[in-house]
């Protein structure tokens, strides 16, 4: 079963608009950490937020925010005020339980997204 | 975080034979990670480097194809041998933070096999 759900293969948003990504997820351990990740097209993998399982408030770093809901399990990226510049794939991944191993680092699909101007 | 350099950047080889691509990190770590990530798709973990012994190799991935090396704690290699056109793909090594930090990548090795 897919571990992390991506079910926007590409989306398209107005420069200077916000746009959501969404992101599901599935685990039953208690203790995970959820990131999302930006993809240019010249390959590279920049990081961009985290959210933990026992954070109460959700994420946010400049123009990214991250929408948890813990109970729907989901991790929808906000992206304020898009700029031509965010126009890449975006990947969410889930890291499950305590330790720091590769093995338990899945990604998502990943949704393209492209900002128009 | 981590500063990882890989090279190299692109590739593009010939059927048959290997490439080897290096990772290099500006700190000691623990873990390395090598992705492959096939056009279109997302990553997929092909092994997990540890210093001083064998690499851990997920399934479908083996150490005939994908042989690593890890020699010391800010360096690893991962070899694409006997290449077809299915290899091609970009390739990405990555260090694990602790567990509330994320995996730090390198600028990954887009390779191509004629």
């Amino acid at each position: 079963a897919q571990k992390i759900t991506q079910t926007q293969p590409g989306m398209f948003v107005q420069e200077k608009e916000a746009v959501t990504l969404d992101c599901t997820y599935d685990t039953s351990d208690p203790s995970y950490g959820l990131f999302w990740y930006k993809q240019p097209s010249s390959g590279e993998m920049i990081f961009l937020i985290y959210q933990g399982s026992y954070d109460q408030q959700n994420a946010t770093e400049g123009r990214y925010s991250l929408n948890f809901q813990k109970a729907r399990k989901s991790a929808n990226l906000v992206i304020s005020a898009s700029q031509l510049g965010d126009s890449a794939m975006y990947f969410c991944a889930m890291r499950e339980g305590q330790g720091n191993y590769g093995q338990n680092f899945v990604f998502g699909p990943g949704t393209r997204l492209s900002v128009l101007p | 975080s981590a500063v990882i350099s890989q090279k190299p950047s692109r590739d593009i080889c010939q059927r048959g034979t290997s490439l080897t691509i290096q990772c290099q990190v500006d700190s000691q770590v623990t873990m390395m990670f090598w992705y492959r990530q096939q056009p279109g798709q997302s990553l997929t973990l092909i092994a997990t480097a540890n210093q001083g012994s064998e690499a851990t190799y997920e399934s479908g991935f083996v150490i005939d194809k994908f042989p690593i090396s890890r020699p010391n704690l800010t360096f690893s290699t991962l070899t694409v041998s006997n290449m077809s056109p299915e290899d091609s793909s970009i390739y990405l090594c990555s260090v694990a933070g602790s567990r509330n930090q994320p995996q730090h990548f390198g600028d990954g090795t887009r390779l191509s096999i004629l």
